[in-house]
């Protein structure tokens, strides 16, 4: 099935804040508000950083928050800091009680 | 604290079948949602199944006449099984548990080759 839709690349200076977009359709992301983000280091398992659309787990910044409106969902990672150099993804379920991952965005820190 | 163990072949032939098998240990594997992801060398995180401590189970569309997934709660382990592998189906394999709709609690991930 096709992977929701995220921008290749990302970058920003250290103390700004940077924005991820997911776009998928109203059969995932515009269909419910259960939208995940995950961040991976290379050679590491991911981790989740944010679940149902804005929801933090226990000991994830607060630098991180999430949105939604319509068919796209969105990462926001304030005062950026190098550890936050690495790969990000999103995640929403879909009709059919299946998920589909986004195609991963690289987000450096200049 | 509750720590996930992939275990399973590294390498498979084409056409061979897949089983994977994932140990939840400092936790119980009841009451929770358990799933499988894998990545492909260089590529992007894919998602496979998941399963409900019950035996309720969902797979990718893609995946779905190849695909199936078990749970032993006497074990404390949930197990994944491909057939028909092929060279495509290389790639880290993840399994996780469900917070809500998100994974939040991971494997360190086993890599299987497929390979003649």
């Amino acid at each position: 099935q096709s992977a929701l839709t995220q921008p290749a690349s990302v970058s920003g200076s250290p103390g700004q804040s940077i924005t991820i977009s997911c776009t998928g359709t109203s059969s995932d992301i515009g269909g419910y508000f259960l939208v995940s983000w995950y961040q991976q280091h290379p050679g590491t398992a991911p981790k989740l950083m944010i679940y149902d659309v804005s929801n933090r787990p226990s000991g994830v910044s607060n630098r991180f928050s999430g949105s939604k409106s319509g068919n796209t969902a969105s990462l926001t990672i304030s005062g950026l800091q190098a550890e936050d150099e690495a790969e990000y993804y999103c995640t929403s379920k879909r009709s059919g009680d299946t998920y589909v991952f986004g195609s991963g965005t690289k987000v450096t820190v200049l | 604290q509750v720590q996930l163990q992939e275990s399973g072949p590294g390498l498979l032939m084409p056409s061979e079948t897949l089983s994977l098998t994932c140990t939840v240990s400092g936790g119980s594997i009841s009451g929770h949602y358990w799933g499988w992801v894998r990545q492909p060398p260089g590529k992007g995180l894919e998602w496979i199944a998941y399963i409900y401590y019950s035996g309720k189970s969902n797979y990718d569309p893609s995946l779905i006449s190849r695909v199936a997934m078990s749970v032993d709660t006497s074990r404390n382990q949930f197990s994944l099984e491909l057939s028909s592998v092929t060279a495509a189906d290389t790639a880290v394999y993840f399994c996780a548990r469900y917070l809500s709709s998100g994974l939040d609690l991971w494997g360190q991930g086993i890599l299987v080759h497929v390979s003649s």
